[in-house]
């Protein structure tokens, strides 16, 4: 049973299109994240939601827009897709945030398999 | 603003022996670090935590240690096996309420047979 899933795991498409990523866990977890790995492997976060409510957004354009109709998912939308979208984008998800953590393995973050982007 | 170095950036190995990665950050005010590890075409895979108390943590035939005030992580592989091949990644969560996590660039490791 897959723990973090996203959809699709390959996107095409052309500059200037709108597309989405859907992610679902099912562990029960209160935070979901989705993360950017660009072509130099960089993976850095974009936002973080907690039952459903944002909780951090890191300067990334509004053409990314996140979703959370519940707590076990996380979608991100993106409008008007540039050639510097192309990436691997993954979703993660973890118990609690750091805020209320009680720490240990609470804090662990689990990661989907990621979908990766190509803008033509 | 927190950064994080993993060196080698490469590392190839005959199987059998054993390895340390290196991690390192700049800001020692971490609530934890986290390795994972990373296969071709995969999402990430959390090997372990270490809590900012915490010395080390062990998991098999792996060993990762931290010490905190010089800003370095290591990651210990005994009796290195070909399916230890993959990335590996550390990243850690500053303290004091960021749910982020910040990803050194991560260490490629080959293990021959």
């Amino acid at each position: 049973d897959t723990a973090v899933s996203q959809t699709p795991k390959y996107l095409v498409t052309q500059m200037g299109n709108d597309k989405s990523i859907k992610c679902e866990q099912n562990l029960g977890h209160d935070t979901m994240y989705w993360y950017k790995q660009d072509s130099k492997k960089f993976l850095k976060i974009m936002f973080s939601y907690n039952n459903k409510e944002l909780i951090i957004n890191e300067t990334v354009p509004n053409r990314f827009s996140p979703k959370s109709p519940d707590k076990a998912h996380l979608n991100l939308h993106i409008n008007s897709l540039e050639l510097g979208d192309s990436a691997v984008y993954f979703c993660a998800s973890s118990p609690q945030p750091l805020s209320g953590g009680a720490g240990g393995n609470a804090d662990t973050q689990y990661f989907g398999p990621g979908t990766r982007l190509t803008v033509l | 603003k927190q950064e994080v170095t993993q060196i080698p950036a490469a590392l190839s190995v005959p199987e059998g022996e054993n390895l340390v990665l290196n991690c390192s950050f700049t800001d020692s005010a971490i609530y934890n670090l986290q390795w994972f590890r990373q296969d071709p075409g995969k999402g990430l895979t959390s090997l372990l935590l270490i809590q900012s108390s915490q010395r080390e943590q062990t998991s098999g035939r792996l060993n990762a240690s931290l010490d905190k005030s010089s800003g370095r992580s290591t990651l210990y592989i005994a009796a290195s096996q070909p399916g230890d091949s993959a990335t590996y990644l550390c990243a850690v969560r500053r303290q004091g309420g960021s749910e982020k996590l910040v990803f050194g660039k991560g260490t490629k490791l080959t293990v021959n047979p």
